[in-house]
């Protein structure tokens, strides 16, 4: 059974605060890791694949590391805003497959 | 390009009775896939599609449902009969045939089972 795990569960932040959160993941047969952003009342979008150790993405103010040989990856949110208000999911994928695992989630409240 | 359309959006049933959620996959896209999002449990897979043909359906609680994928255009999961603890709501969701593609998900349809 693939275990995925985010913590913190949830966070609440004032606007301007950065923040980052984690997904852990299983450091054997690691093939990609996901990042999502899911808002209220909408489906869950991609924000970032993530194939390679050390890899480093970003998107404005969001960026997002990748640690294949110890099993986590962490998602960074720089100057918060409250329309960052979303549920940020993980998602894993074993080598050779095309099945995604997604971990529980953080969701992050920004207050202004 | 429309994206992965679901249908209905929201569901309202009894007890025993049978439902039927619909998806449309992107155009071009070869898999397909099935989660059911509670708050116990966040976002389960149930099955997953390849070319139309079922891969894993490893996720599928338990014989009450099922799913199926008659073309590349269209997929069903079908829950026979319902109960109260199936009521959530079900995305469906596509991706290209790439290892690693993002997915792209529907907005759901939201079951509840009275």
């Amino acid at each position: 059974i693939l275990n995925v795990e985010q913590s913190p569960q949830s966070l609440h932040v004032q606007e301007g605060d950065s923040t980052n959160f984690t997904c852990s993941f299983p450091s054997s047969n690691f093939y990609a890791l996901h990042w999502y952003r899911w808002e209220t009342a909408k489906s869950p979008e991609a924000l970032f694949v993530m194939t390679l150790n050390g890899d480093e993405k970003k998107k404005g103010r969001i960026s997002a590391t990748l640690n294949t040989k110890e099993g986590y990856s962490y998602l960074y949110i720089k100057g918060s805003q409250p329309e960052d208000s979303a549920t940020y999911l993980c998602a894993f994928i074993m080598e050779y497959g095309n099945k995604l695992v997604f971990g529980a989630g953080t969701i992050l409240r920004v207050k202004s | 390009d429309a994206g992965v359309i679901q249908s209905p959006r929201h569901e309202v049933t009894e007890m025993g009775q049978e439902v039927t959620l619909r998806c449309k996959p992107i155009s071009g896209h070869d898999y397909l896939f099935w989660y059911r999002q509670t708050m116990m449990r966040g976002l389960e897979l149930l099955i997953y599609f390849n070319n139309n043909v079922p891969i894993d359906d490893s996720g599928m609680p338990e014989d009450r449902f099922s799913a199926k994928m008659p073309n590349a255009s269209f997929s069903t999961l079908k829950i026979q009969p319902s109960e109260p603890r199936d009521s959530a709501v079900y995305f469906c969701a596509s991706k290209r045939d790439t290892q690693g593609g993002e997915l792209f998900f529907g907005e759901g349809s939201r079951l509840t089972v009275l």
